[in-house]
């Protein structure tokens, strides 16, 4: 079974920019979280999505948006992007929501300049 | 607000020595607390504890709940120099509209010869 794919790996992108992340979850699975990593506030819960919904948020500014398609694929959006925003942007799939184990993707490093 | 406090934050052992991984947590509507080991990028799934008081064991790993003093513990016997990641605790809370995950900011763990 393939696992949680996320792309792109990489991305650079300059303040005030905007940028769309995307994530492929391993097959089955409905429910798809968003976290960000920083060096300094480790995993941060963004959103998580199920059957295209959104069914928690975490506190983030309405700049981090994030949808679900029927296939499970799920991306987020950043608008208007801060030099703060640079982290890693890891997702992860499972079946029916985080009280399951959750499967990571390889994440997402976005460098704002 | 749901506080996760992990400790220490980094240590160094040789190989061979036992270490112990402490993880605190104030949630609320607790479901469960998940340990993860994080090398490069993707974290991955160790351990979900439900109950006080039950030890989980894989291999040299072994884990245990205390839901009275909110705490959890992470053991490894033995280390090797392949223990060496950020160990990430994260206890589950029930939203309502799903769980969702707090994660701690990890403990980084070196392993030397």
């Amino acid at each position: 079974k393939a696992g949680v794919t996320q792309t792109p790996r990489y991305l650079i992108k300059t303040r005030g920019q905007q940028v769309t992340l995307s994530c492929s979850p391993i097959s089955g699975h409905r429910s798809v979280s968003w976290y960000q990593q920083t060096p300094g506030q480790g995993l941060q819960f963004l959103f998580e999505y199920f059957s295209e919904t959104q069914r928690n948020k975490g506190n983030f500014p309405g700049r981090f948006s994030g949808r679900q398609f029927s296939n499970s694929r799920s991306e987020m959006n950043v608008s208007t992007l801060e030099l703060g925003d640079s982290a890693l942007y890891l997702c992860a799939s499972s079946f029916s929501g985080p009280q399951e184990t959750q499967y990571f993707g390889p994440g997402t490093r976005l460098l704002v300049l | 607000e749901d506080k996760v406090v992990q400790s220490p934050l980094s240590l160094v052992v040789h190989e061979g020595d036992t270490v112990t991984l402490n993880c605190s947590y104030e949630v609320t509507n607790f479901r469960s607390l998940l340990w993860y080991k994080q090398e490069k990028k993707a974290p991955t799934f160790l351990f979900m504890l439900t109950s006080s008081g039950i030890e989980k064991k894989s291999g040299r790993l072994s884990s245990i709940l205390d839901k009275k003093e909110l705490f959890s513990i992470l053991n490894i016997t033995a280390t090797q120099t392949g223990d060496s990641a950020i160990y990430l605790c994260a206890p589950e809370k029930y939203t309502g509209g799903g769980n969702k995950l707090t994660f701690g900011t990890g403990t980084q763990l070196k392993v030397e010869l």
